[in-house]
């Protein structure tokens, strides 16, 4: 049992370049979402998907796209780095929306935009 | 606007001593997590606190809620080195968003 499982675990991307944050989860989790965390800010929500086909926005929404095509994956894009998106992104996932157990977090990609 | 408060934001403490933690949050949710971070790694899951009044402890840490107070404590008894590490809580707004708090970085010396 895997967990939550996020690749690459570090990338270093120009500005304006785009790349695909993985995520994967071998739980049947229903709710996935997506973090990032900064010096100072703990963890701040960039999106989330209560399942399949089925996304919706956080606090910091803005440079990353978000798409879940099937219970397993939720994969975060961003079209056009910028340096302001330097941080760790961390990747959750809990069995349901209610999280009566609580959240699982993957190990994290710690991505630099230069 | 959704808030989640901890104090302090940094506590060094001397191992054998007690101290707790403050968890503030601004909504009426009545869920509220704890999470342990050390330095470059991902987050632990501590506590699931699912109701008013809800206490649970693992070793020297105990953790509590008031929902009426919007508060939560995670009180260490008797500090050990292992605990150093950063602490979040986080509540669940809306049964959708998971909202941290900015962290407790603890630091406990002999």
């Amino acid at each position: 049992n895997a967990g939550v499982t996020q690749t690459p675990k570090f990338q270093v991307l120009k500005t304006g370049q785009s790349m695909t944050l993985q995520c994967a989860q071998d739980m049947n989790h229903e709710y996935m979402s997506w973090y990032r965390q900064d010096p100072g800010m703990g963890l701040r929500l960039i999106h989330y998907s209560v399942g399949a086909g089925i996304t919706d926005q956080g606090e910091v929404p803005n440079g990353y796209n978000v798409s879940r095509s099937t219970t397993e994956d939720f994969p975060l894009r961003l079209l056009s780095a910028a340096p302001s998106q330097t941080s760790v992104y961390f990747c959750a996932s809990s069995y349901s929306r209610e999280a009566l157990s609580g959240y699982t977090f993957g190990s994290g990609t710690r991505l630099t935009v230069v | 606007e959704l808030k989640v408060e901890q104090n302090p934001l940094f506590l060094s403490m001397q191992e054998g001593k007690n101290y707790t933690i403050y968890c503030n949050y601004s909504t009426t949710s009545d869920r509220l997590y704890w999470y342990r971070q050390d330095p470059g790694k991902s987050l632990e899951s501590l506590f699931v606190l699912l109701s008013n009044g809800a206490v649970k402890q693992e070793g020297r840490l105990m953790a509590s809620l008031d929902t009426k107070a919007r508060l939560s404590t995670l009180h260490i008894t008797a500090a050990v080195h292992d605990l150093s590490a950063t602490y979040f809580c986080a509540e669940l707004y809306n049964t959708d968003k998971l909202i941290f708090g900015t962290g407790t970085r603890l630091q406990v010396f002999p």
